[in-house]
């Protein structure tokens, strides 16, 4: 396993389109985070998953979004009737439940709403 | 609300030379992780140096090491003899506490050049 992966890397989609995006975490990690990066900017937290269970969602997470993790392994997000303001890239990272906790993040997905 | 502050946008060293990034942050916690991560252009976060708020030692990592400063909620990130492989942006992020989300806030970055 050589970390975590994301599919799409890049996505181009017209407004009002819906979006999946997939995140498969390090095997081994039963944490999962979304975080979404605009330009200029560091990632921003989303949502989380311990396991199969999403335990927080930032107020950045409009009832547009939604993300699951159903079997605890990998993650999607998706966004329903994307906006331009939607354009960013999302993040995913994965870690470990232990007190050190550090995140493994993937490549991203560039999302470009036009 | 805890925040991460990264006060320079952009900053260039020689080939060779020393670099300090600064971050500093604000937190009501007295137990915390942070952490300083590297984004090359177009490629993942990749961690670079993580220090315990409990640990008064000031965590090494090879050619990168930091200065934290509890009292001052200071973290500043030193590269010494800086290659350029070091070009990347570079973010301090802040985790929450063992019992919250470990969710991390992270700064806005600072853009390091480094010059042949």
């Amino acid at each position: 396993d050589t970390g975590v992966s994301q599919n799409p890397r890049h996505k181009i989609t017209k407004r009002g389109q819906n979006v999946t995006f997939r995140c498969d975490p390090i095997s081994e990690h039963n944490r999962l985070y979304w975080y979404r990066q605009t330009l200029g900017q560091g990632p921003e937290f989303l949502t989380y998953f311990q396991n199969e269970a999403q335990l927080e969602k930032s107020r950045l997470l409009s009832d547009r979004f939604s993300a699951e993790r159903p079997k605890g392994s990998f993650s999607t997000l998706e966004i329903q009737r994307t906006e331009q303001g939607d354009s960013a890239m999302y993040l995913c990272a994965s870690s470990l439940l232990a007190a050190t906790d550090t995140q493994y993040f993937g490549p991203g997905t560039r999302l470009t709403v036009l | 609300a805890q925040t991460v502050t990264q006060s320079q946008p952009e900053m260039s060293v020689q080939e060779a030379e020393t670099v300090t990034l600064s971050c500093t942050y604000d937190t009501s916690e007295s137990d915390y992780y942070l952490f300083w991560y590297k984004q090359p252009p177009s490629r993942q976060m990749i961690l670079v140096i993580r220090q315990e708020a409990y640990k008064q030692q000031n965590a090494t990592e090879n050619r990168f090491s930091v200065n934290f400063q509890k009292a001052a909620k200071s973290f500043s990130l030193k590269i010494s003899d800086s290659q350029l492989g070091d070009a990347a942006m570079y973010f301090c992020a802040y985790r929450f506490p063992t019992s919250g989300t470990y969710k991390y806030i992270f700064g806005t970055g600072t853009r390091l050049k480094v010059l042949a």
